[in-house]
């Protein structure tokens, strides 16, 4: 069974903390994708990446870098956590076609306190 | 960017029930999925389906991409259908095709 898997399910950070979200696929993909979902916001992006070492702001970069160094390894870094970065973060990849259809982990609820 | 609006917000229905979700979107896309958020918060692709018609048992999905919208049809719901459907849609060409823009989700509670 083909999957993303994300590092963590759920993390309790403090405020300040350099914080890692790792994300790896088995489906070489070339695209993945790092979105945050909040209530009353829904998805956003914030970064994604269409090779290696490539990558691309998305909607909502401030406060956050990604790093991938191998095609099936995508990481998203929270520089100095603050407490308005407590989500759910989700990471996604997909082909470049025909179909791009995206596959889903399951999430790393991430709490900064 | 591209605006994506679905309808309705929330829906329940009773099991057995049909229902019809809707997705609008503000400009031409050739990238538009459907995907399916459980309650456990896990997202399944449900349909990659910029133009046409397509089937997986239940559920159905078309897109008329000259009128910038897409319909997902749940026939003879089950409570396991229950969550959060997502319409997301991408852009024209090159890396704007790739990423998705997520509307905001039609919440489904099916009651049996």
């Amino acid at each position: 069974d083909v999957k993303v898997t994300q590092s963590s399910r759920y993390l309790v950070k403090r405020t300040g903390e350099k914080v890692f979200l790792e994300c790896v696929q088995d489906m070489d993909h070339e695209n993945m994708f790092w979105y945050r979902q909040d209530p009353g916001l829904g998805l956003r992006l914030i970064y994604f990446s269409y090779d290696v070492k490539m990558k691309e702001k998305g909607d909502i970069p401030e406060g956050y870098s990604v790093s991938r160094e191998k095609k099936e390894r995508f990481s998203l870094i929270l520089e100095s956590a603050s407490t308005n970065q407590t989500s759910m973060y989700l990471c996604a990849s997909s082909s470049r076609g025909p179909n791009y259809g995206y596959t889903f982990g399951s999430g790393t609820r991430l709490t900064v306190v | 960017g591209i605006q994506v609006e679905q309808s309705p917000p929330d829906l329940i229905l009773q099991e057995g029930a049909n229902s019809t979700l809707r997705c609008n979107f503000s400009d031409s896309v050739n990238n538009l999925q459907w995907f399916h958020q459980n309650p456990w918060g896990q997202l399944i692709n449900l349909f990659y389906i910029p133009s046409g018609t397509k089937q997986n048992g239940r559920l159905s999905a078309t897109t008329v991409a000259t009128e910038r919208y897409s319909l997902l049809y749940i026939s003879s719901s089950q409570t396991t259908d229950s969550g959060v459907y997502f319409c997301a849609v991408g852009g024209h060409s090159g890396a704007g095709s790739y990423q998705l823009t997520f509307g905001k989700g039609t919440k489904l509670s099916v009651i049996p």
